[in-house]
Protein backbone atom coordinates (compact mmCIF):
# COMPACT_ATOMS: atom_id res chain seq x y z
CA UNK A 1 0.00 0.00 0.00
CA UNK A 2 0.99 3.31 -1.03
CA UNK A 3 1.83 5.83 2.01
CA UNK A 4 0.86 9.06 1.86
CA UNK A 5 2.65 10.77 -1.22
CA UNK A 6 3.55 14.66 -1.36
CA UNK A 7 5.30 16.80 -4.45
CA UNK A 8 7.61 18.38 -5.36
CA UNK A 9 9.96 17.23 -2.44
CA UNK A 10 12.14 20.57 -2.75
CA UNK A 11 11.05 24.05 -4.06
CA UNK A 12 13.19 26.91 -3.98
CA UNK A 13 11.17 30.12 -5.42
CA UNK A 14 12.27 33.92 -5.12
CA UNK A 15 9.48 36.05 -2.67
CA UNK A 16 6.48 37.29 -3.92
CA UNK A 17 5.82 34.41 -6.45
CA UNK A 18 3.23 31.96 -5.87
CA UNK A 19 3.79 28.42 -5.21
CA UNK A 20 1.60 24.86 -5.04
CA UNK A 21 2.18 21.88 -2.82
CA UNK A 22 0.39 18.38 -3.76
CA UNK A 23 -0.70 15.66 -1.51
CA UNK A 24 -2.66 12.22 -2.13
CA UNK A 25 -3.17 10.43 1.40
CA UNK A 26 -3.71 7.08 1.80
CA UNK A 27 -6.46 5.36 -0.24
CA UNK A 28 -9.77 5.16 2.20
CA UNK A 29 -8.04 8.08 4.91
CA UNK A 30 -11.37 10.38 5.23
CA UNK A 31 -9.00 13.20 7.35
CA UNK A 32 -6.86 14.78 5.58
CA UNK A 33 -3.86 17.66 7.33
CA UNK A 34 -2.02 19.93 6.43
CA UNK A 35 1.13 21.18 8.93
CA UNK A 36 3.84 23.45 8.46
CA UNK A 37 7.26 22.69 10.48
CA UNK A 38 9.73 25.38 11.35
CA UNK A 39 13.60 24.38 11.50
CA UNK A 40 13.80 22.40 15.50
CA UNK A 41 10.35 22.89 15.68
CA UNK A 42 7.21 20.68 15.80
CA UNK A 43 4.22 20.67 12.98
CA UNK A 44 1.91 23.33 13.34
CA UNK A 45 -1.64 22.10 11.98
CA UNK A 46 -2.45 24.84 9.18
CA UNK A 47 -6.05 22.96 7.87
CA UNK A 48 -7.30 19.55 8.05
CA UNK A 49 -10.07 17.57 6.13
CA UNK A 50 -13.04 15.85 6.55
CA UNK A 51 -13.98 14.15 2.99
CA UNK A 52 -13.59 17.41 0.67
CA UNK A 53 -15.08 20.06 3.68
CA UNK A 54 -12.21 22.02 5.55
CA UNK A 55 -13.28 21.53 9.41
CA UNK A 56 -10.42 23.85 10.96
CA UNK A 57 -8.41 26.16 9.09
CA UNK A 58 -8.29 28.84 11.89
CA UNK A 59 -4.78 28.50 11.76
CA UNK A 60 -4.27 29.26 8.09
CA UNK A 61 -3.18 32.77 7.14
CA UNK A 62 -5.93 33.52 4.43
CA UNK A 63 -4.88 36.50 3.22
CA UNK A 64 -1.73 34.10 1.09
CA UNK A 65 -3.06 30.48 1.83
CA UNK A 66 -5.67 28.39 0.17
CA UNK A 67 -6.23 24.93 -0.15
CA UNK A 68 -8.63 22.69 -1.69
CA UNK A 69 -9.95 19.40 -1.78
CA UNK A 70 -12.40 18.71 -4.33
CA UNK A 71 -13.22 15.13 -4.35
CA UNK A 72 -12.55 14.14 -1.20
CA UNK A 73 -8.99 12.83 -1.95
CA UNK A 74 -6.07 14.58 -2.95
CA UNK A 75 -5.19 18.16 -1.94
CA UNK A 76 -3.07 21.28 -3.12
CA UNK A 77 -2.18 23.76 -0.35
CA UNK A 78 -0.80 27.23 -2.48
CA UNK A 79 0.58 30.29 -0.92
CA UNK A 80 0.02 33.37 -3.02
CA UNK A 81 2.62 35.48 -2.49
CA UNK A 82 5.09 33.67 -0.73
CA UNK A 83 6.95 35.93 1.47
CA UNK A 84 10.63 34.77 3.01
CA UNK A 85 9.07 33.90 6.64
CA UNK A 86 7.13 30.80 4.38
CA UNK A 87 10.35 28.85 4.25
CA UNK A 88 9.22 25.94 5.95
CA UNK A 89 8.68 22.39 5.69
CA UNK A 90 5.41 21.61 4.75
CA UNK A 91 3.69 18.13 5.47
CA UNK A 92 1.01 16.59 4.99
CA UNK A 93 -0.68 13.86 6.93
CA UNK A 94 -4.06 11.48 6.76
CA UNK A 95 -5.71 9.32 9.39
CA UNK A 96 -8.16 6.76 9.23
CA UNK A 97 -8.08 5.47 12.70
CA UNK A 98 -7.21 6.63 16.53
CA UNK A 99 -3.18 5.39 15.91
CA UNK A 100 -2.43 8.93 14.98
CA UNK A 101 -1.75 10.11 11.39
CA UNK A 102 0.73 8.46 8.38
CA UNK A 103 3.09 11.57 7.33
CA UNK A 104 4.06 12.51 3.40
CA UNK A 105 7.75 12.85 3.18
CA UNK A 106 7.06 16.50 2.95
CA UNK A 107 8.09 19.84 0.75
CA UNK A 108 10.62 21.46 2.01
CA UNK A 109 10.25 25.22 0.93
CA UNK A 110 13.03 27.94 0.36
CA UNK A 111 11.93 31.39 0.03
CA UNK A 112 14.71 33.95 -1.27
CA UNK B 1 -3.50 27.67 26.62
CA UNK B 2 -2.40 24.31 24.83
CA UNK B 3 1.33 23.70 25.96
CA UNK B 4 3.18 20.73 25.01
CA UNK B 5 6.74 20.10 26.63
CA UNK B 6 9.84 18.58 26.27
CA UNK B 7 13.56 18.83 26.18
CA UNK B 8 15.42 20.63 23.49
CA UNK B 9 18.24 18.37 23.15
CA UNK B 10 19.56 15.02 25.02
CA UNK B 11 22.67 13.34 24.19
CA UNK B 12 23.31 9.10 25.09
CA UNK B 13 25.80 6.47 24.78
CA UNK B 14 25.40 3.63 22.41
CA UNK B 15 23.95 0.55 24.30
CA UNK B 16 22.99 2.82 27.49
CA UNK B 17 19.16 3.86 28.33
CA UNK B 18 17.29 6.84 27.59
CA UNK B 19 14.14 8.31 29.26
CA UNK B 20 12.56 11.66 27.20
CA UNK B 21 9.84 13.23 29.37
CA UNK B 22 6.75 15.36 27.67
CA UNK B 23 4.44 17.19 29.84
CA UNK B 24 1.30 18.83 28.50
CA UNK B 25 -1.65 21.13 29.53
CA UNK B 26 -4.46 20.90 27.06
CA UNK B 27 -8.61 21.65 26.92
CA UNK B 28 -9.10 18.00 26.43
CA UNK B 29 -7.34 15.05 25.83
CA UNK B 30 -7.32 11.77 23.67
CA UNK B 31 -4.42 10.19 23.64
CA UNK B 32 -0.54 11.14 23.35
CA UNK B 33 1.09 9.69 20.78
CA UNK B 34 5.42 10.04 20.34
CA UNK B 35 6.94 10.18 16.94
CA UNK B 36 10.23 9.92 15.88
CA UNK B 37 11.65 12.26 13.16
CA UNK B 38 15.27 11.64 11.36
CA UNK B 39 16.61 15.10 9.66
CA UNK B 40 14.56 15.98 6.27
CA UNK B 41 12.19 13.28 6.86
CA UNK B 42 8.88 12.65 7.51
CA UNK B 43 7.66 11.71 11.33
CA UNK B 44 6.98 8.36 12.21
CA UNK B 45 4.79 7.19 14.45
CA UNK B 46 6.17 5.19 17.72
CA UNK B 47 3.53 4.23 19.99
CA UNK B 48 0.32 6.09 21.07
CA UNK B 49 -1.24 6.19 25.29
CA UNK B 50 -4.59 6.60 25.76
CA UNK B 51 -4.86 4.63 29.38
CA UNK B 52 -2.39 5.36 32.31
CA UNK B 53 0.17 3.23 32.28
CA UNK B 54 3.60 1.33 30.30
CA UNK B 55 3.15 0.42 26.62
CA UNK B 56 6.27 -1.83 25.14
CA UNK B 57 7.20 -2.31 21.59
CA UNK B 58 10.49 -3.55 21.60
CA UNK B 59 13.37 -1.31 22.27
CA UNK B 60 10.93 1.29 22.89
CA UNK B 61 8.48 2.00 25.72
CA UNK B 62 6.45 4.45 26.39
CA UNK B 63 4.24 5.65 29.84
CA UNK B 64 1.55 7.91 30.66
CA UNK B 65 0.17 9.31 33.45
CA UNK B 66 -3.26 11.61 32.66
CA UNK B 67 -3.46 12.80 36.32
CA UNK B 68 -0.23 14.58 36.39
CA UNK B 69 -0.39 15.32 32.08
CA UNK B 70 3.02 13.15 32.05
CA UNK B 71 4.37 11.14 29.45
CA UNK B 72 7.89 9.44 28.62
CA UNK B 73 9.19 7.82 26.02
CA UNK B 74 12.31 5.11 27.30
CA UNK B 75 14.55 4.06 24.40
CA UNK B 76 16.74 0.90 25.61
CA UNK B 77 19.67 -0.24 23.74
CA UNK B 78 20.63 2.85 22.02
CA UNK B 79 22.03 2.55 18.76
CA UNK B 80 23.37 5.27 16.62
CA UNK B 81 20.38 5.06 14.56
CA UNK B 82 18.36 6.24 17.23
CA UNK B 83 19.85 9.48 16.62
CA UNK B 84 16.88 11.92 15.39
CA UNK B 85 14.01 14.43 16.89
CA UNK B 86 11.25 12.76 19.31
CA UNK B 87 8.09 14.55 19.00
CA UNK B 88 5.19 14.01 22.00
CA UNK B 89 1.60 14.91 20.58
CA UNK B 90 -1.54 15.36 22.40
CA UNK B 91 -4.78 14.50 20.32
CA UNK B 92 -7.58 17.35 21.98
CA UNK B 93 -10.93 16.52 21.02
CA UNK B 94 -11.96 19.95 22.09
CA UNK B 95 -9.75 21.32 19.31
CA UNK B 96 -11.20 19.01 16.94
CA UNK B 97 -9.20 15.92 17.73
CA UNK B 98 -5.86 17.81 15.62
CA UNK B 99 -3.01 16.39 17.20
CA UNK B 100 -0.96 19.24 19.05
CA UNK B 101 2.70 18.80 19.07
CA UNK B 102 5.61 20.07 21.39
CA UNK B 103 9.23 21.48 19.52
CA UNK B 104 10.38 17.99 19.95
CA UNK B 105 13.90 16.48 21.49
CA UNK B 106 16.63 15.82 19.32
CA UNK B 107 18.81 13.08 21.02
CA UNK B 108 21.94 12.42 19.70
CA UNK B 109 23.57 9.63 20.03
CA UNK B 110 27.42 8.42 20.45
CA UNK B 111 29.62 5.75 20.21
Amino acid sequence: EAGVVQSPRYKIIEKKQPVAFWCNPISGHNTLYWYRQNLGQGPELLIRYENEEAVDDSQLPKDRFSAERLKGVDSTLKIQPAELGDSAVYLCASSGNNYGYTFGSGTRLTVV
Amino acid sequence: GQNIDQPTEMTATEGAIVQINCTYQTSGFNGLFWYQQHAGEAPTFLSYNVLDGLEEKGRFSSFLSRSKGYSYLLLKELQMKDSASYLCAVRDPNQGGKLIFGQGTELSVKP
